[in-house]
C-alpha cells in the first residue's frame, strides 16, 4: 500500500457519459497530481493541486476538471467521455518539489 | 523545455546477470533526475533521484543510477538482476525552469529478467 488511494479500480461507462475518480493523497501531502496513462500517448500530466489550489495544468482537456477539498482529497471529472478517454488515471502526491510522487493504483477507465 | 528520453522500448537480460536501462536528458541549468518503476496493474513507484552531489546515486532494491554530466545520461543500474525486476521502468525530469518542477517522464522501458 503506497498510502495514496485512488478509487474505483476499474470503471466502465458509454460515450457521452460523465464519471468521477477520487484520490486520498498520502497523510501529510498536500500536493495532488492526476496523470492519464495511455499506450499511444505515454504517462501524461494533466493537473496539480496544492492544498486545495489549483497549481499546474498540462495536457488537460477541456471536458475535465478537478478539485481538491478541505480534507485534501481529490476528484478529477470527465465528462462528454469518447472512445480516446479510455485509459489509466493516476493520482500521485508528494511532500516536496524535489521529493519523489507516491502514485496510487490508479483508475482503469473504459468508455464503450 | 526539459526532456528525457529512453532509447529503448525493451531490455532483456538473464538472471543474475548486470541489467542497465538507459536514459538521455535534455535540460538547461543543472539536472534533477527521477526513476520510477511499474509493475504490472499498479502505480509508479519511485526508485531514487541525483539532486546534486556524488554520481552514482543508490536507491531501492538494490538499484543504481550513474550520473554523467558529458554524456547527458543518467543510467539506471543493477549489478545482478532478479526476475521480480520485470517491470517498466520510467525516467522523469521536473520542470525547473518553469517553476512547476513538475516532472516530464519517458516513455518507458520493458524491462524483462529470464530465468
Amino acid at each position: 500500500d503506497s498510502g495514496v488511494t485512488q478509487t474505483p479500480k476499474h470503471l466502465i461507462t458509454a460515450t457521452g457519459q460523465r464519471v468521477t475518480l477520487r484520490c486520498s493523497p498520502r497523510s501529510g501531502d498536500l500536493s495532488v497530481y492526476w496523470y492519464q496513462q495511455s499506450l499511444d500517448q505515454g504517462l501524461q500530466f494533466l493537473i496539480q493541486y496544492y492544498n486545495g489550489e489549483e497549481r499546474a495544468k498540462g495536457n488537460i482537456l477541456e471536458r475535465f476538471s478537478a478539485q481538491q477539498f478541505p480534507d485534501l482529497h481529490s476528484e478529477l471529472n470527465l465528462s462528454s467521455l469518447e472512445l480516446g478517454d479510455s485509459a489509466l488515471y493516476f493520482c500521485a502526491s508528494s511532500s516536496g518539489k524535489l521529493h519523489g510522487y507516491t502514485f496510487g493504483s490508479g483508475t482503469r477507465l473504459t468508455v464503450v | 523545455a526539459q526532456s528525457v528520453a529512453q532509447p529503448e522500448d525493451q531490455v532483456n537480460v538473464a538472471e543474475g546477470n548486470p541489467l542497465t536501462v538507459k536514459c538521455t536528458y535534455s535540460v538547461s541549468g543543472n539536472p534533477y533526475l527521477f526513476w520510477y518503476v511499474q509493475y504490472p496493474n499498479r502505480g509508479l513507484q519511485f526508485l531514487l533521484k541525483y539532486i546534486t552531489g556524488d554520481n552514482l546515486v543508490k536507491g531501492s532494491y538494490g538499484f543504481e543510477a550513474e550520473f554523467n554530466k558529458s554524456q547527458t545520461s543518467f543510467h539506471l543500474k543493477k549489478p545482478s538482476a532478479l526476475v521480480s525486476d520485470s517491470a517498466l521502468y520510467f525516467c522523469a525530469v521536473p520542470d525547473i525552469s518553469g517553476g512547476s518542477y513538475i516532472p516530464t517522464f519517458g516513455r518507458g522501458t520493458s524491462l524483462i529478467v529470464h530465468p
